[in-house]
């Protein structure tokens, strides 16, 4: 089992839709959890972070955790055409402060 | 203020020669990751330095990779021999001290063809 997993994709929604990507971690200890967002042919950037139970929203990105069952999640509201890129979820190493672990991401695409 | 930068940004070597990649992290940031990436794979760590000491190079692949940090500003990726499964993209990654800091800053990556 992967320690991270997403479902690679290609997800594909219209514009204006949701959008919602899912992410698994195999560490029940974990702690803190990352979505980073990744254009062709450029390098990743963190666009939510999150470390509690429940919802946290960033204007319309909202990242979902559920430690329980070992699932987090980011929605995308009101979709657009730059929103499609790669994300790809990353959990950081237990007993480490700065180590992330990334899932292999989940390819959007947003039809104009 | 300038992101990290590395170098070169592409790269097109035959098999058994000798890669270099070169790191320049963000100025003031301590920790310093290289991380590969594939389709097959996605984004893997290969190493991490922590005030240029490594912490964990446990995602080197083989002895055939070896990475240096001599100082704050400045990190290396040898691969020798390189072999065509080496092909990827390698991306440089840094933070700033602190425990608070959970984002990491990432490099343009170098595209690595090995023919």
């Amino acid at each position: 089992q992967k320690e991270v997993e997403q479902n690679s994709g290609p997800l594909s929604v219209p514009e204006g839709a949701i959008a919602s990507l899912n992410c698994t971690y195999s560490d029940r200890g974990s702690q803190s959890f990352f979505w980073y967002r990744q254009y062709s042919g450029k390098s990743p950037e963190l666009i939510m972070s999150i470390y509690s139970n429940g919802d946290k929203e960033d204007g319309r990105f909202t990242a979902q955790l559920n430690k329980a069952s070992q699932y987090v999640s980011l929605l995308i509201r009101d979709s657009q055409p730059s929103d499609s890129a790669t994300y790809l979820c990353a959990v950081r190493v237990r007993g480490s402060a700065r180590q992330l672990t990334f899932g292999s991401g989940t390819q959007l695409t947003v039809l104009p | 203020d300038a992101g990290v930068i590395q170098s070169p940004r592409h790269e097109v070597t035959e098999m058994g020669q000798e890669v270099t990649l070169r790191c320049k992290p963000i100025s003031g940031h301590n920790s310093l990751f290289w991380y590969r990436q594939t389709m097959m794979r996605g984004l893997e760590l290969l190493i991490y330095f922590n005030n240029n000491v490594p912490i964990d190079d446990s995602g080197m692949p083989e002895d055939r990779f070896s990475a240096k940090m001599p100082n704050a500003s400045f990190s290396t990726l040898k691969i020798q021999p390189s072999e065509p499964r080496d092909s990827a993209v390698y991306f440089c990654a840094s933070i700033p001290p602190g425990t608070s800091s959970n984002e990491q800053f990432f490099g343009p990556g170098t595209r690595l063809t090995v023919l």
